[in-house]
């Protein structure tokens, strides 16, 4: 079975401070991770994945095999960052597994 | 908009009745994915084709059913509804069966009174 949590609903921060959003998957096999993020009246899209190794308005993630952990970090934090983001496992049978979402809300 | 579309947008019904929702990949996509989130619940998998083909199934209830018509597009049918399916029910699409990145529909809300 494959797995996605995240384990905070809401994280507050204060703009320019940093940013973690914490992800953590179960899966056997060897896994495709995902950030997606939907800001307000927009759709879900796609922030960035592990395979590209890039850094996408100023957020990155790494994929931690050890800790099976695959959590965003951005170093100061914008007002306009303010969104829902969802990790995203892609593991066995092509199944896609989103975790619950963190809402980020960057306080002024 | 060549983006992925959903219809209705928002729909309200009545216990015990059936309703079907549709969904258009962009253009070239080949996949379909539904997916529903429930309050505090998240994004929950529900089914994926293929090209025409069952892929993969998550939770999908028996009572729910769905497939992917010879043009790609996709529907989903929730018969016998209950309450606890009133949701948000969304349609994503990608080119290629996984590992994609997944387009995303605006989503058909459910409301079942």
């Amino acid at each position: 079975a494959q797995r996605v949590t995240q384990p905070e609903k809401l994280l507050s921060v204060f703009k320019g401070a940093p940013v973690e959003l914490k992800c953590n998957y179960s899966y056997s096999g060897s896994p495709e991770l995902f950030w997606y993020v939907q800001y307000s009246r927009q759709r879900l899209q796609l922030l960035l994945r592990h395979i590209s190794r890039e850094s996408i308005k100023g957020f990155t993630a790494d994929l931690n095999k050890g800790e099976t952990s695959f959590h965003l970090k951005k170093p100061f934090a914008q007002e306009e960052d303010s969104a829902m983001y969802y990790c995203a496992l892609v593991g066995g049978y092509q199944k896609v597994t989103f975790g619950t979402g963190t809402k980020l809300q960057v306080i002024p | 908009d060549s983006g992925v579309t959903q219809t209705p947008k928002h729909l309200i019904t009545a216990t015990g009745q059936r309703v079907t929702l549709r969904c258009s990949p962009r253009s070239g996509d080949l996949s379909v994915y539904w997916y529903q989130q429930s309050l505090d619940q998240g994004l929950q998998f529900l089914i994926q084709y293929y090209n025409g083909e069952e892929r993969a199934k998550g939770n999908i209830l028996e009572r729910f059913s769905a497939q992917q018509f010879p043009d790609l597009h996709s529907e989903l049918n929730l018969s016998s509804l209950e309450l606890g399916d009133s949701a948000l029910y969304f349609c994503a699409s990608s080119v290629g069966q996984a590992g994609w990145e997944l387009f995303f529909g605006e989503g058909s809300r459910l409301t079942v009174l």
